[in-house]
């Protein structure tokens, strides 16, 4: 089973900075199924990123993703108080008995 | 549109089996392209993902919880349902179903909360 480790924690940042999230892989995974998401209280998860670097529907271009192999990152540009959230990185294994997986969560606060 | 509905008890007691349906619209539920996944998220803690059946019914489940989960579908009712056994408090929490699009790799459509409480 692939685990995913997300770094840092907690990233604490203001409006303007910009905000960059890291995804490990324990083993090489395709980036054809690595995705990020966005994640805040009282709603469900909204994809941003799928395929490492391709933005979801209607994500703006602040969004973007690059890696490959075991490494990943999520930057968030020009950071705005909405962007306060979890953030998550998800990978498929590609088969039924890869199974799926996400990481622990790296919680942006932007104040 | 797609749209995914959720359903399900909101209490369940301990040692009791909890069973979700998602009912999933919008699209061909025969497409080999997508499936649908079981997503929970205990309070105060991450995204943990659970168990997927692929529209071909192939299934995959997390390891942890594998003796615990079955996931199924109902084409005619285009549903997919989950069910836990032996449910113990550690278990409340919020749980999502979810489509995924192989197409585009990721899980592209979410339903709603559903906050499951286990508690006697």
């Amino acid at each position: 089973e692939i685990v995913l480790t997300q770094s840092p924690g907690t990233l604490s940042l203001s409006p303007g900075e910009r905000a960059t999230l890291s995804c490990r892989a324990s083993q090489k995974i395709s980036g054809g199924y690595l995705a990020w998401y966005q994640h805040k209280p009282g709603q469900a998860p909204r994809p941003l990123i799928y395929g490492t670097s391709t933005r979801a529907t209607g994500i703006p271009d602040r969004f973007s993703g690059s890696g490959s192999g075991t490494d990943f990152t999520l930057t968030v540009s020009r950071l705005k108080p909405e962007d306060s959230a979890v953030y998550y990185c998800q990978q498929y294994g590609g088969s039924p008995r890869g199974g799926f997986t996400f990481g622990p969560g790296t919680k942006v606060d932007i104040k | 549109q797609v749209t995914l509905k959720e359903s399900g008890p909101v209490l369940v007691k301990p040692t009791e089996t909890l069973t979700l349906t998602c009912t999933l619209s919008g699209f061909s539920f025969s497409s080999p392209r997508v499936g649908a996944s079981w997503i929970r998220q205990p309070p105060g803690k991450a995204l943990e993902w659970l168990a997927h059946i692929f529209l071909n019914d192939e299934k995959s489940y997390s390891t942890s919880l594998k003796s615990r989960l079955t996931i199924s579908r109902d084409t005619s009712k285009s549903q997919v349902v989950l069910t836990m056994t032996n449910m113990d408090p550690v278990d409340t929490g919020t749980y999502y179903c979810a489509r995924y699009n192989l197409r585009v790799g990721h899980f592209d459509y979410w339903v709603q909360e559903t906050l499951v409480t286990v508690s006697s």
